[in-house]
């Protein structure tokens, strides 16, 4: 089946500085991928809705200075953590779908991201 | 409200043993139903969608009543390797661009 695969699966770093998460469809090309985030115990939240070419939509409550999404070709999506906090910390995963649009269309997740904010 | 809500569990059962959980969904014109697993640590991953005359795959079965505004999802003969989160995903509107995860319910099948 459709793959997605992200980068990097854990990454541990200092308050304050910047994190880019990449999330790439290996195998089919993704004109839309979606962003969530997942604190433990809790839902997915999505975060944002990347689109290729174009800026990305952010979901009511999320800093879109603070999560850069960049979605500069139709296999690849990124997302940038600035000046990241402790409360930043979470479990970021990127899906994408594999067809544009009808009921059909299975959205695969990539692997998902453990950000973990010191 | 929360758009979409699971009981927690942890559900604990035995191998063999038949479970259901619950889901319910507060927007009425939600479009699409699914089931996703999900196993600690990982990412989430389609178990099945759910249609309107409920349908099944293998040992697991899936039922929506729309006036209820609630799915559910039954597993027959669990097996160890089932225990995962389950979570309900609702498509709260029209077209496929946004869903929505109930926080989902854990299930741990024991020997």
């Amino acid at each position: 089946g459709a793959v997605v695969s992200q980068h990097p699966s854990w990454v541990i770093c200092k308050s304050g500085t910047s994190v880019k998460i990449e999330c790439r469809s290996l195998d089919f090309q993704a004109t839309t991928m979606f962003w969530y985030r997942q604190f433990p115990k809790q839902s997915l939240m999505l975060m944002a809705t990347s689109n290729e070419g174009s800026k990305a939509t952010y979901e009511q409550g999320v800093e879109k200075d603070k999560f850069l999404i960049n979605h500069a070709s139709l296999t690849l999506s990124t997302l940038t953590v600035t000046s990241a906090h402790p409360e930043d910390s979470s479990f970021y995963i990127c899906s994408a779908r594999l067809l544009p649009d009808g009921l059909t269309g299975e959205l695969f997740f990539g692997e998902g991201s453990r950000l973990t904010v010191l | 409200r929360k758009e979409v809500e699971q009981d927690p569990g942890p559900f604990n059962v035995p191998e063999g043993a038949t479970v259901a959980f619950n889901c319910t969904y507060s927007n009425s014109a939600s479009q699409s139903f699914f089931w996703y697993r999900q196993d600690c640590r990982k990412e989430p991953k389609l178990l099945m969608s759910v249609y309107s005359s409920g349908n099944e795959d293998g040992r697991f079965t899936a039922q929506l009543n729309r006036a209820s505004q609630y799915i559910s999802l039954l597993i027959r003969d669990s097996k160890l390797s089932d225990s995962a989160t389950y979570l309900c995903v609702v498509t709260p509107g029209t077209g496929f661009q946004k869903l929505v995860f109930g926080t989902g319910t854990r299930l741990l099948v024991s020997p």
